[in-house]
């Protein structure tokens, strides 16, 4: 399954499938991105990041892609499972100094079984 | 576990009362945050804070006033709240504030104002 935008904010995949969540950022001057998962209850937790001199980035079971020309972010999830479903959010740095990070509203991820 | 706890985790308080937040982090790290984060809306950053001294107020009514003892601790004080106050509050540690690095966020205080 994928979301075309931050204007669908629900995503639902059967268990298995790959999942892409989309994010659009605003800001061409940053220079670091991180995902972001947040279960129901729970503080956001660190997935995976990027910094803007790479285009892709791999971990466990997740690959997030950095396309600088239309300033679009994905996280691709491959084998979804249940433990999943969560809200996923994307977050940029904008760049000149500091660590302020500027978050999206996040895709809720579901998981059929 | 990320390595930042926050008490409480939840706190129903009234427009009059004056409460406090805790956040700690056994992370080592010198920068810490304080988010709000409403319903269907993006996080939003309060305050800032790196090796004890504020960085940033990003234009949050006095009635939040933030307190970092150290660079393990991390206080927001309320005192006359409003119910659009009510909000899960996060807070977040990083290494510090000179380069770029991931945040940990602890679980939140889910805070209701009546």
């Amino acid at each position: 399954g994928e979301n075309v935008g931050l204007h669908l904010p629900t995503l639902s995949v059967q268990e298995g499938d790959n999942s892409i969540i989309n994010c659009a950022y605003s800001n061409s001057a940053s220079d670091y991105f991180i995902w972001y998962k947040q279960e129901s209850g729970k503080g956001p937790q660190f997935i995976i990041d990027i910094r803007s001199n790479m285009d892709k980035r791999q971990g466990q079971r997740v690959t997030v892609l950095l396309n600088k020309t239309v300033k679009h972010l994905s996280l691709q999830i491959a084998a979804t499972q249940p433990g999943d479903s969560a809200v996923y959010f994307c977050a940029e740095r904008p760049g000149g100094g500091g660590n302020k990070l500027t978050f999206g509203t996040g895709t809720q991820l579901k998981v059929e079984l | 576990e990320t390595g930042v706890t926050q008490t409480p985790r939840h706190l129903v308080m009234g427009m009059t009362n004056k409460k406090s937040l805790k956040c700690e982090q056994h992370l080592g790290h010198n920068a810490m945050y304080w988010y709000k984060q409403s319903a269907k809306k993006p996080l939003e950053l309060m305050f800032v804070y790196n090796f004890k001294e504020q960085t940033e107020n990003n234009s949050v009514p006095s009635r939040f006033s933030p307190e970092c003892p150290n660079s393990s601790h991390l206080f927001l004080h309320l005192h006359t709240l409003q119910p659009e106050d009510s909000a899960l509050y996060l807070c977040a540690s990083s290494q510090d504030l000179a380069g770029a690095y991931e945040q940990y966020f602890g679980p939140g205080t889910r805070l209701t104002v009546t």
